[in-house]
C-alpha cells in the first residue's frame, strides 16, 4: 500500500460527458502528479501540483483540468469525453526526495 | 522531453541477466527506476543521486553516469517476479520552465521458467 488513494476505481461513462477523478496523497507529501496510461502504453505525464499551485504541465488536453485543494487532495476533471480518453489515470505523490508513490489508479471507460 | 529507454522489450529465462538503458538529452540530476506489474500501479525501485553511483534492490542494481546522461538497470539472475515494465523516472523537481518530468517509454521484461 503506497498510502495514495484514488477514487473511484472504475468509471464508465459516455462520450461528451464530464467526470472527476479524486486523489489523496500520502500524509505529508506536498506534490501531486497525474498520469494517463492507455492500454499497454507508457506513462503520459499530465500535470503536477505542489502545495496548491501548478508546478509543471505535460501533454494535458484543454478539455482536462486539475486542481489541488488546501487539504492537498487533488482532482482531475475530464470533460467532453471522447473514446480515446479511455485509459488508466494514475495519481502519484512525492515529498522532498522526489520519489513518486502511485495510487492504484482509476480506470476510465468511455463508451 | 522523454528519456529514451532501450531495449523496448526483453524476454529472459529464469537465471539469465539483462541490462536496461535510459538516456536523456537533458542534464540528469538524479534517476529513478520504477517497475509496473501488469494491472498494477508503478512501484519505486531505487533512486540514484550522484554520478557513478550504484544502488541495488534484491538482485537488481543500477548505475548512473552523469556525464553521459545515462543510467542502466541490471537484472541479475532474473526471477519470475522480475517480470513487468521498467520505467526510468524523472529528475528531481527542478524549478525550470518547461520541465515536463516525464518517464521513459518503458521496457517490458518477461521472465520465463
Amino acid at each position: 500500500d503506497s498510502g495514495v488513494t484514488q477514487t473511484p476505481k472504475h468509471l464508465i461513462t459516455a462520450t461528451g460527458q464530464r467526470v472527476t477523478l479524486r486523489c489523496s496523497p500520502r500524509s505529508g507529501d506536498l506534490s501531486v502528479y497525474w498520469y494517463q496510461q492507455s492500454l499497454d502504453q507508457g506513462l503520459q505525464f499530465l500535470i503536477q501540483y505542489y502545495n496548491g499551485e501548478e508546478r509543471a504541465k505535460g501533454n494535458i488536453l484543454e478539455r482536462f483540468s486539475a486542481q489541488q485543494f488546501p487539504d492537498l487532495h487533488s482532482e482531475l476533471n475530464l470533460s467532453s469525453l471522447e473514446l480515446g480518453d479511455s485509459a488508466l489515470y494514475f495519481c502519484a505523490s512525492s515529498g522532498t526526495s522526489g520519489v513518486q508513490y502511485f495510487g492504484p489508479g482509476t480506470r476510465l471507460t468511455v463508451l | 522531453q522523454q528519456p529514451v529507454q532501450s531495449p523496448q522489450a526483453v524476454i529472459l529465462r529464469e537465471g539469465e541477466d539483462a541490462v536496461i538503458n535510459c538516456s536523456s538529452s537533458k542534464a540528469l540530476y538524479s534517476v529513478h527506476w520504477y517497475r509496473q506489474k501488469h494491472g498494477e500501479a508503478p512501484v519505486f525501485l531505487m533512486i540514484l543521486l550522484k554520478g557513478g553511483e550504484q544502488k541495488g534492490h534484491e538482485k537488481i542494481s543500477a548505475s548512473f553516469n552523469e556525464k553521459k546522461q545515462q543510467s542502466s538497470l541490471y537484472l541479475t539472475a532474473s526471477q519470475l517476479s522480475y517480470s513487468g515494465t521498467y520505467f526510468c523516472g524523472p529528475p528531481m523537481m527542478i524549478k525550470a520552465a518547461g520541465n515536463k518530468l516525464t518517464f521513459g517509454g518503458g521496457t517490458r521484461v518477461l521472465v520465463k521458467p
